[in-house]
Parts: structure tokens; sequence; C-alpha cells
């Protein structure tokens, strides 16, 4: 069964860039089934989707965020990223990465908390 | 972008009886490949989102039959026949016909 595992640090300051990492397990992450993806929630907040990534190496960006997105793979550890440059207050969420199969988000890791604070 | 447009945002619902959540695009969800790529989720407190519907009516695995989703076009409704307490949540509509891929704001199920 398919699970994923978000990563990384849950402090950053302002300006700087805000990495995290996805671990998938219970299947690969070169599937041509899969796209994967990164959706994000202020605290109280509604859902945003960031960006996704095929097994292809295509990406998509939400342009709101484009210009300081970057989504990536790395088949050998079996895990994708996402790099988010520039952070203010405004980049506090809960940061999730999900699988889509279906063009739906079907299997969502727990959830990371990223405070952007000095 | 298209912007998905849910409601009510609160729903206070009996144990036992009905609810209906709606969801409305600023535009046709149809794909150019037939297909209309609307999902419900739902995010139960302290939870990560979970996937109930796909493709409109599709149960996904392991849910319910007491959910049930229909719709086309613009116009989608996410029904759940008889709540239940674990059905307390958060229910959010999505669209991934056009990118950017948006949600709804969400529509939050209590018990009264």
């Amino acid at each position: 069964q398919l699970q994923l595992q978000e990563s990384g640090p849950g402090l950053v300051k302002p300006s700087e860039t805000l990495s995290l990492t996805c671990t998938v397990s219970g299947g690969s992450i070169s599937s041509s089934s899969y796209y994967w993806g990164w959706i994000r929630q202020p605290p109280g907040k509604g859902l945003e989707w960031i960006g996704s990534i095929y097994y292809s190496g295509s990406t998509y960006y939400n342009p709101s965020l484009k210009s300081r997105v970057t989504i990536s793979v790395d088949t050998s550890k079996n895990q994708f990223s996402l790099k988010l440059s520039s952070v203010t207050a405004a980049d506090t969420a809960v940061y999730y990465c999900a699988s889509m199969v279906r063009r739906a988000f079907d299997i969502w890791g727990q959830g990371t908390m990223v405070t952007v604070s000095s | 972008d298209i912007v998905m447009t849910q409601t009510p945002l609160s729903s206070p619902v009996t144990l036992g009886q009905p609810a209906s959540i709606s969801c409305r695009s600023s535009q046709s969800l149809v794909h150019s490949d037939g297909n209309t790529y609307l999902s419900w989720l739902q995010q139960r407190p302290g939870q990560p989102p979970r996937l109930l519907i796909y493709k409109i009516s599709n149960r996904f695995s392991g849910v319910p039959d007491r959910f049930s989703g229909s719709g086309a076009g613009t116009d989608f409704t996410l029904k759940i026949s008889r709540v239940e307490a674990e059905d307390v949540g958060v229910y959010y509509c999505m669209q991934a016909t056009q990118f950017p891929w948006t949600f709804g704001q969400g529509t939050k199920v209590e018990i009264k």
C-alpha cells in the first residue's frame, strides 16, 4: 500500500528557501500511473495546490507561486522534493505531499508544519 | 483560474439524517478527453485530507456507500445519506481539469 511521508525543517527564516522532501513507500515513484504533488494549508484555512510532477519529470506549478517553486524527483531514493524560495510569513502552513491517480489526490502524507519566522 | 464555490460553508446535521454539499465551478469541468475531474475530499479534525469521490461519482477504495457524488458541467453535489459521528470535518471539492488545480473553500459538517 502506497504511503507518503514529508520531512524537512519546521522553521524557516524570512527570505530563505523552504525545502521539503516526500518519501514514497509501497510503490515506485517512477510509475506512469501517478502524478506527485504538493498542497499546503495555512493555519485555519483551506487547501492550496502548489504544484505537481509527473513520472516523466514534467512539472506543473500554480502560477501564484511559479516564480518561487521548484519540484523535482529523485528516483534513486523514491522521493520527490519541494523548494520554495524567498519565503514570507504568508508561506506559514502545513505542507502535504500526495499522489494523484485519475486526477484526484488519493494518498496523502500526514503533513508537516512549516513556520516562517526570524 | 477556475473558481470553486461551495455551499453551505457550515452544515449542522442531526445524526442519522442526510447532508448535502454543493460545489459550483466558474467554468465547465469537462476535459478535452471527455472526463470531468471533480473530486471530493474529507478532512477530519487534525488529519490530512482523505479522498472520498473522484470523477464526480466514483467512490474511492474503502469509502462507505453512504457517500455519493453527482453532477455535471459546473454543478456538483456530495451527499451523505445518513450522517454518522465520524463524518464530522471539513469537506472540499477539487477540480483537476484545468491548471492550476483548485479547491473549494471547504464546508464544515458538524453534529447538531
